[in-house]
This record gives C-alpha cells, structure tokens and sequence, in this order.
C-alpha cells in the first residue's frame, strides 16, 4: 500500500516565523511530489511542485525534497495569518496515480 | 470563464435519485481527475481520463459513472447513491498525466 504521510497537525506559528510542513511517502518509484494549500470549505490550490532532488524557491515558499531520505517538505517564510490552512502533499507514481496526504493543519498566530 | 468549473456547487439527493455532476476546464489540458474528500480522510482518487479514455478507475462503486466525451468536459453520473457517499466531489484537471493539478471549486453532495 502506497502511503503519503503528514503529521496533522495543527502546527502553530507567530506571524512572521517560519512554517515548515513535512511529508514523508513510500513508493520509491514516485517521480513528481506537489503541496497544495486548501482553506477551510474550498478545494485544494496548488501551490508548489518539485521533481528533483533538491530546494525549489517561489516567493515565500520553499520546497525540498530528499528522494533517498523519502520526504518532501515546504518552507513558508513570514508565515502570515492568512496562510492558515490545511497543507496538503501529494505524489504521483507509476505516470497517472496521484496519491495525497490527509494534510497538515497550520495556524499562524497574529 | 477561467480554469476548471464544477456544477451545482451543492446537491441534495435521495438514494433513488439519479443526478450527474458536470466539470469543464477551460486550460486546454489533457487529462481529468474526479477526486472524493470526506471529513478526516485524504483525498481519494476515483478516476483518471487522458486523451477522453479511461486510464484510471480505482475500485469505486458501479453506482458511480464517469464519462468524458472530450477532453474539456468530464461528468460523474450517480444513480442509487447511499448515505456514505455524502462528500466534496472535487474534479481536477492537468497538461498531462503526473502533472499537476488544478482543482475545480467542488460539489457538496448530501445523500439522505
């Protein structure tokens, strides 16, 4: 079984802090690894998506993914009470099969 | 209109009711996802279309019938539904397959 593995949190930050969100996953085949941001009654929104090994930067977002280690993480640099959410991993495997953590939720305190 | 589009927004239906659930991407992407999220657990896959043809169907209920018939629209046919079934029917559509998603608004649909 294929699993996608993220502590659910909450995980509380001031505003201003660093968030840093973990996801750990099984399959060592997985090739694409994906965070989305979904807000409480809405659907997911991407946010960032990294193939290699490696950080990836977008704003105030920073992604890394370790393939040896089995994780991917995301970095949020002045965490902002709007960025509370629930943070979801997701990786694909096998070209099609998305599989999704059960997210983490985050609350930046102001 | 922009990105993907679901309709309703919310359904109520009984367990003999028939309805269908419409999504539409307006990105020029090739594949489509229909996705179930019920309170506390991951989002589960249901099914997967590329290029209009199935690829995916992930042992879901024969209740439950997708159908694409081009690679712009994507509809989940329900028929018989059972309480359980009550969720956030969420589609998704990508470039490609592996890709990465962008997710339409959702249907909240109540089965009483």
């Amino acid at each position: 079984q294929k699993e996608v593995e993220q502590n659910s949190g909450p995980l509380s930050v001031p505003e201003g802090a660093i968030a840093s969100l973990n996801c750990t996953y099984s399959d060592r085949g997985s090739q694409s690894f994906f965070w989305y941001r979904q807000y409480s009654g809405k659907s997911p929104e991407l946010i960032m998506f990294i193939y290699s090994n490696g950080d990836k930067e977008d704003g105030r977002f920073t992604a890394q993914l370790n393939k040896a280690s089995q994780y991917v993480s995301l970095l949020i640099r002045d965490s902002q009470p709007s960025d509370s959410a629930t943070y979801l991993c997701a990786e694909t495997t096998g070209g099609f099969k998305t599989i999704f953590g059960a997210g983490t939720r985050l609350f930046v305190k102001a | 209109e922009t990105g993907v589009t679901q309709t309703p927004r919310h359904l109520v239906m009984g367990m003999t009711n028939k309805k269908s659930l419409k999504c539409e991407q307006h990105l020029g992407h090739n594949a489509m996802y229909w996705y179930k999220q019920s309170a506390k657990k991951p989002l589960e896959l249901m099914f997967v279309y590329s290029l209009e043809e199935r690829v995916e169907n992930n042992s879901v209920p024969s209740r439950f019938s997708p159908e694409c018939p081009n690679s712009s629209h994507l509809f989940l046919h329900l028929h018989t539904l059972q309480p359980e079934d009550s969720a956030l029917y969420l589609c998704a559509s990508s470039q490609d397959i592996g890709r990465e998603q962008y997710f339409g608004p959702g249907t909240r649909l109540t089965v009483t």
